[in-house]
């Protein structure tokens, strides 16, 4: 079965960076695409951009350009996003997500919480 | 970006009870709409997507319709699982909106 299994918890200065892993199985990784979203406390999911696990182009939100890296190790079959200066407003719950057959995110990760804080 | 509205925001409803829940898109989006639901401290499941197709094992009184702006999640008998947050989003063009969230609680 298909599994997203994504790094622990972090704690941050404002300034920091941050990377997070997601590490899948049950599936050939690189055929899909994996989203990152994120959700903030109280606010709604935010997606952040995507990877194609086959040949590495990505597409990111414009909110995060420039400060949010995602990329992939096929060997490891596992996914990669960082986030850089890093400030209160980026604490929250970062989710990987594999869409399914179609433009849905059918499977997700755990979530790893991010927290930046002096 | 496309802006996606759900209404209401909450609701408190009785098991047994049929629960609708609206999302509007600032723009039209096809079918390209999916609906997810989160229970706390959970990542979400996909219950519905391209507006109207039943994620396989998600129980059939979940459905959904709509096309173009105006979408609709449909729970025709709540029951005691399905209290929790219920969240929109469309995927016709990145980036991937969602909507604020319907929190379904117990009456």
């Amino acid at each position: 079965q298909v599994q997203l299994v994504q790094s622990g918890a972090e704690v941050k200065k404002p300034g920091a960076s941050v990377k997070v892993s997601c590490k899948a199985s049950g599936y050939t990784f690189t055929t899909y695409v994996m989203h990152w979203v994120r959700q903030a406390p109280g606010q709604r999911f935010e997606w952040m951009g995507w990877i194609d696990a086959g040949n590495g182009n990505t597409k990111y939100s414009q909110k995060f350009q420039g400060r949010f890296t995602i990329t992939r190790d096929t060997s490891a079959t596992t996914a990669y996003m960082e986030l850089s200066s890093l400030r209160s407003e980026d604490t929250a719950v970062y989710y990987c997500a594999r869409d399914g057959s179609g433009s849905y995110n059918q499977y997700w990760g755990q979530g790893t919480l991010v927290t930046v804080s002096s | 970006d496309i802006q996606m509205t759900q209404s209401p925001s909450s609701l408190s409803a009785s098991v047994g009870d049929r629960v609708t829940i609206t999302c509007r898109a600032s723009q039209t989006i096809s079918t390209f709409l999916n609906w997810y639901q989160q229970k706390p401290g959970k990542a979400p499941k996909l219950l519905i997507y391209a507006a109207s197709s039943l994620q396989s094992g998600v129980p059939s009184r979940f459905s959904g319709s709509g096309s173009g702006t105006d979408f609709t999640l449909t729970i025709s008998s709540l029951q005691p699982e399905d209290f929790a947050t219920y969240y929109c989003q469309q995927s016709y063009i990145t980036p991937r909106t969602f909507g604020q969230g319907t929190k379904v609680e117990i009456k």
